[in-house]
């Protein structure tokens, strides 16, 4: 009863470097999206996806690439690391006709 | 486009006081509304949400919330609060289209509960 798994909990990066985020769900979830939290500025939304093939910029896309080739996984990519990318990075999945979100435990991002 | 608002960053009560969350939200069309709690270096979980029907609605851990839409508010409240309770709110708000992973959220209530 894995739920929404992220990997890894904790990452620090140089300006500069690229990344991929991972968030797996098993639980056969059509929607799924990615948040990012910082302190003062609760969560907001960077992508998210609708379905296999199907994604779509939330609030803050930029700096940020996703792709959702399976239903269970949708990686974040940071092309280029910015200072500006530290935060608190959540992924969350909805089933369809489903109002309630799963949230994984979050990935942890220090950017120096 | 969608926006919620939560006044009070921080909120203290003694335990066994009333929990009162204040969380009001706009929106262009009608709303479903969610509360969710954040335990420290945890994910979200859900307390409670409106979509439709009975305007008050219960949650888990003994809260409660209820919708006003003449006052496009749901605050969030526990008659008697319990150490166990601290922890960070967030109010969210989603269109209600069938696509609810578009979540709006507010900034957080942090809630502190004294002896």
């Amino acid at each position: 009863n894995a739920g929404v798994t992220q990997t890894p909990k904790f990452q620090v990066l140089k300006t500069g470097q690229s990344m991929t985020l991972q968030c797996a769900q098993d639980m056969n979830h059509e929607y799924m999206s990615w948040y990012r939290q910082d302190p003062g500025m609760g969560l907001r939304l960077i992508h998210y996806s609708v379905g296999a093939g199907i994604t779509d910029q939330g609030e803050v896309p930029n700096g940020y690439n996703v792709s959702r080739s399976t239903t269970e996984d949708f990686p974040l990519r940071l092309l280029s690391a910015a200072p500006s990318q530290t935060s608190v990075y959540f992924c969350a999945s909805i089933g369809t006709g489903q109002t309630e979100a799963f949230f994984g435990q979050g990935t942890r991002l220090t950017v120096v | 486009a969608q926006s919620v608002t939560q006044l009070g960053s921080h909120v203290s009560v003694s335990e066994g006081a009333l929990v009162l969350l204040r969380c009001n939200y706009s929106s262009s069309v009608p709303p479903y509304l969610f509360w969710y709690v954040q335990y420290p270096n945890q994910g979200l979980q859900l307390l409670l949400k409106y979509t439709t029907g009975a305007t008050l609605v219960k949650g888990i851990n003994g809260f409660e919330a209820e919708f006003k839409k003449s006052e496009t508010s749901f605050h969030l409240t526990k008659p008697s609060a319990h150490m166990s309770d601290a922890a960070e709110y967030f109010c969210a708000v989603s269109r209600n289209t069938g696509t609810a992973s578009k979540l709006t959220f507010g900034t957080g209530t942090r809630l502190q509960v004294t002896l």
